[in-house]
């Protein structure tokens, strides 16, 4: 079974433009989560996907969003980008099963600087 | 209440040693203990996980002990190899019956020398 996918893996740009990630889960996984990875602070959850829907959100300002679509495949966006956004961009993908904690498993990374 | 802290920052050992790395976390809602190991380039890759109805589990050379009225849990590499040398993270997951999220320690660079 083919892991979780992230494109791109490299990504350029200026501040104050923005950015979207794609994201596309293990086969059968409905739960999309993202992670933000810098060496400052470390690994942070920024927000987690359900069937469309956003079920978790971390504590990111507004410029950081998402989305799922049917297929269980997911992006997210950064606008107004700021140098401090250059981060690895993780995302993880679990089966979505109710009533309790699951493994996660995360993708490559999307390595995102901002000059 | 949500942090998971993680120590030591750094590790060195000896080829054939053993490897301890040390989490503490606050919140009693946590309900899922995951390691993951991260090499440079690479995302984290699940190692082992427990969840706190146990004390310990083991995966070859991997054990994970857990304490649940301390409130800690730690990873012991046994036999210790140059290819074990990765950047290791303990983390927590919180599930609110609205999903599920990990709350990650800062991290534990390991370097196994020959």
């Amino acid at each position: 079974k083919a892991g979780v996918t992230q494109t791109p893996r490299y990504l350029i740009k200026t501040r104050g433009q923005q950015v979207t990630l794609s994201c596309s889960p293990i086969s059968g996984h409905r739960s999309v989560s993202w992670y933000q990875q810098t060496p400052g602070q470390g690994l942070q959850f920024l927000f987690e996907y359900f069937s469309e829907t956003q079920r978790n959100k971390g504590n990111f300002p507004g410029r950081f969003s998402g989305r799922q679509f049917s297929n269980s495949r997911s992006e997210m966006n950064v606008s107004t980008l700021e140098l401090g956004d250059s981060a690895l961009y993780l995302c993880a993908s679990s089966v979505g099963l109710a009533g309790g904690s699951e493994t996660q498993y995360f993708g490559p990374g999307t390595r995102l600087l901002v000059l | 209440q949500q942090q998971v802290k993680q120590s030591p920052q750094s590790l060195i050992v000896q080829k054939g040693g053993i490897s301890i790395i040390n989490c503490a976390y606050e919140n009693t809602a946590f309900d899922y203990f995951p390691w993951y190991q991260q090499f440079p380039g690479k995302g984290p890759a699940l190692l082992i996980a427990i969840r706190p109805d146990v004390s310990e589990k083991k995966e070859g050379r991997f054990t994970i002990s857990f304490n649940k009225s301390a409130k800690q849990f730690s990873l012991h590499i046994m036999d210790s190899q140059p290819g074990d040398s990765a950047t290791y993270f303990c983390a927590a997951s919180l599930n609110n019956n609205a999903g599920n999220m990990l709350t990650f320690g800062g991290g534990t660079r390991l370097m196994v020398k020959p």
